[in-house]
């Protein structure tokens, strides 16, 4: 069964420093999205992306982060200078069509650890 | 403005017991509703979803989950859990108005006892 998959499974990283965390949305997907999940809270909606363009962000997504889909598989969340409370759990997911009845399907997630 | 709230944060059952986790929502619009389930250090895996057509729904394992549009209700349940039905489970709302906005519920811990 096709699946999402993330690299890596967990990054440690100074403050300050930049990150790029990877994904491989499920090939025939058109919709991407990236969520994050910080120890002992809920999992958060970060940005939507289709089209090679951003549709939706949250207030969370501020000018540290960006994403890409550099070639026709991947699609990276690239965090610019990284804080402590940036650490969390990063879900990417991706879906076939918009609707709200379109199910996401998610990664196994990366795990960034900022000290 | 939707948002899902799940009643509890931690259940425990014994093994072969019937499982129930609740899930309550609230949504401007016609919703669809979704439970995932996460495993240790894995990803979030589809359960079952609930997008207008039969209120009961049937899902993966054994769970089936039962929308109630006056309770604005979506629990989960499951006859008999098993061992490996120890995992996170999330209630997701669904809703599009020109874009899919999901909003995930806190997560509930199911501990199952042998």
């Amino acid at each position: 069964e096709p699946e999402v998959t993330q690299t890596p499974s967990h990054q440690v990283t100074q403050m300050g420093q930049e990150v790029i965390l990877r994904c491989v949305p499920i090939s025939n997907h058109l919709y991407f999205y990236w969520y994050r999940q910080i120890l002992g809270q809920k999992v958060e909606f970060l940005v939507s992306f289709y089209n090679n363009e951003i549709s939706e962000k949250s207030e969370i997504f501020d000018d540290q982060f960006s994403v890409e889909r550099p070639d026709g598989s991947n699609f990276t969340l690239k965090i610019r200078s990284t804080k402590l409370e940036d650490s969390a759990m990063y879900f990417c997911a991706s879906s076939e069509a918009w609707g709200r009845q379109d199910e996401q399907y998610f990664g196994p997630g990366t795990r960034l650890t900022v000290t | 403005a939707q948002s899902v709230t799940q009643l509890d944060s931690h259940v425990s059952v014994s093994e072969g017991t019937p499982v129930l986790l609740r899930c309550n929502y609230s949504s401007s619009y016609s919703p669809s509703l979704f439970w995932y389930v996460q495993h240790p250090n894995k990803g979030l895996q589809l359960l079952l979803k609930y997008t207008s057509a039969a209120t009961l729904v049937k899902g993966i394992n054994g769970f089936e989950a039962e929308f109630k549009k006056s309770e604005t209700s979506f629990h989960l349940t499951k006859p008999s859990a098993h061992m490996s039905d120890a995992a996170e489970y999330f209630c997701v709302v669904s809703v599009s108005g020109g874009y899919q906005k999901v909003t995930f519920g806190t997560g509930t811990k199911l501990q199952v006892i042998p």
